[in-house]
């Protein structure tokens, strides 16, 4: 089945720890991305990745990181997570020239 | 930055009534695409039209486009309980990089 997995679905950490939220699609698409999710804000794009080792801020990159050495995976870091970064994170691909994003089933994250 | 804005906010119709939603974005685009999300969850594509494109149908969906106000309509008929869900507009550019800019949503409640 074509599918972006995303993991874990829910995470509830401490201030100042590293995490890692992993993203992986079997579609072979170039483009990856990462959103958040607040209310009243709708989505914004955190980073993105057109294809292994090209990767661009999105409008929300600050406190983030991301790589993409492989195809098929897309992890976004959080090096040291802050309570403003407790939201929704939704991961999505697609093949370049966008016939329609396909998405992960998100990631709650609170941060304490 | 938001490019998509839809109206109403929020909407609750009967059971097999029609429901419309109505996008507003700012700058030209490639394409605008529309998306489902169920409570909490990953985004579903729903359907794309492209900026040359002024109507396009999918099922009971029926979206149009007009480029030179910079709107959009999503009309789903007929409408039944499993779409009440939020519904996103999108807007696609690629001017040198791909983006994809999420609106805030509508939140359809269908009564049964």
């Amino acid at each position: 089945e074509a599918q972006v997995t995303q993991n874990p679905r829910y995470l509830i950490t401490v201030t100042g720890k590293k995490l890692t939220v992993t993203c992986s699609q079997n579609m072979n698409h170039e483009y990856m991305s990462w959103y958040r999710q607040d209310p009243g804000l709708g989505l914004r794009q955190i980073y993105y990745s057109m294809n292994v080792e090209v990767t661009d801020k999105g409008d929300v990159p600050e406190g983030y990181k991301v790589s993409r050495k492989e195809k098929r995976n897309f992890p976004l870091i959080l090096e040291s997570p802050s309570p403003n970064q407790t939201s929704l994170y939704f991961c999505a691909s697609s093949f370049v020239g966008n016939y329609g994003y396909t998405f992960g089933s998100g990631t709650r994250l609170t941060v304490v | 930055s938001q490019q998509g804005e839809e109206d109403p906010q929020a909407l609750s119709i009967q059971e097999g009534e029609n429901a419309t939603m109505n996008c507003s974005y700012k700058t030209s685009i490639n394409n605008l695409q529309w998306y489902r999300q169920n409570s909490g969850r990953g985004l579903v594509h729903l359907i794309l039209i492209r900026s040359n494109e002024r109507e396009k149908h999918s099922g009971r969906l029926r979206v149009t486009l007009d480029t030179s106000k910079k709107s959009s309509s999503l009309l789903i008929t007929a409408s039944r309980a499993a779409d009440t869900a939020s519904y996103f507009c999108a807007t696609f550019t690629n001017f040198g990089n791909e983006k994809l800019t999420f609106g805030t949503g509508t939140r359809l409640t269908i009564i049964p």
